[in-house]
């Protein structure tokens, strides 16, 4: 799997948007951009995946830019219970296993 | 559609002793992957079945085992359990060549 640089922090203030930024330069024509985010002491949490097309669904947005080298987490309007660690995680489909890096620690602000 | 299951939540061991954790998977998932996390190294995969036959390893000792059932519900053992197994064991699961979804998790304490 390709690797992945999030940065280890971010804050956003509740009701803002948050957007979580991760570079895959090394990214394959085959894998896909996987977002997911661990709540403390709970399972990880899936939230998004996309190939090359930007992505929406209730949860958040996926911004991948057109050389797929790097993409954009993006929760609307951050409330208390997005505090979490978000891992992006690029993998071809039917990998297996995921390879998790550290992720972001997102902290959202009262 | 329920998620996926892990019994049990909490476990406390000794060292020396062997522990097996059960997961049951979301309905018409055949594919079940176990990963260890503990503060210093992380989310690390240990292994991963598919009708009934493990079909991708991690780098972990052979205490270390799992198998998968006919109804694709899994458990993992391990054995001589050390301080350093103490971790949260998660299972996820999938249809195969679909998206992972993780169970709540398995906190161990060996002491």
């Amino acid at each position: 799997d390709a690797k992945t640089t999030q940065p280890p922090s971010m804050d956003c203030a509740e009701g803002r948007a948050a957007n979580l930024p991760c570079n895959h330069s090394t990214i394959s024509g085959n894998e896909y951009v996987y977002w997911y985010r661990q709540i403390h002491s709970q399972g990880p949490q899936y939230i998004i995946h996309g190939l090359k097309n930007n992505e929406t669904n209730e949860m958040a947005s996926l911004i991948i830019t057109e050389d797929r080298k790097s993409s954009t987490l993006i929760l609307p309007h951050a409330t208390l219970r997005d505090t979490a660690v978000y891992y992006c995680i690029v993998r071809v489909v039917r990998d297996d296993k995921i390879i998790f890096g550290k992720g972001t620690r997102l902290h959202i602000l009262p | 559609k329920a998620g996926v299951t892990q019994t049990p939540r909490y476990l406390i061991k000794t060292r020396g002793q062997q522990v097996t954790l059960s997961c049951s998977p979301i309905s018409g998932h055949r594919s079940v992957s176990w990963y260890q996390q503990t503060p210093g190294q992380g989310l690390q995969f240990l292994f991963e079945y598919f009708s009934e036959t493990q079909r991708n390893k991690g780098n972990f000792p052979g205490r270390f085992s799992g198998r998968q059932f006919s109804n694709s519900r899994s458990e993992m053992n391990v054995s001589t359990l050390e301080l350093g197994d103490s971790a949260l064991y998660l299972c996820a699961s999938k249809q195969d060549q679909e998206t992972q979804y993780f169970g709540p998790g398995t906190r161990l304490l060996v002491l």
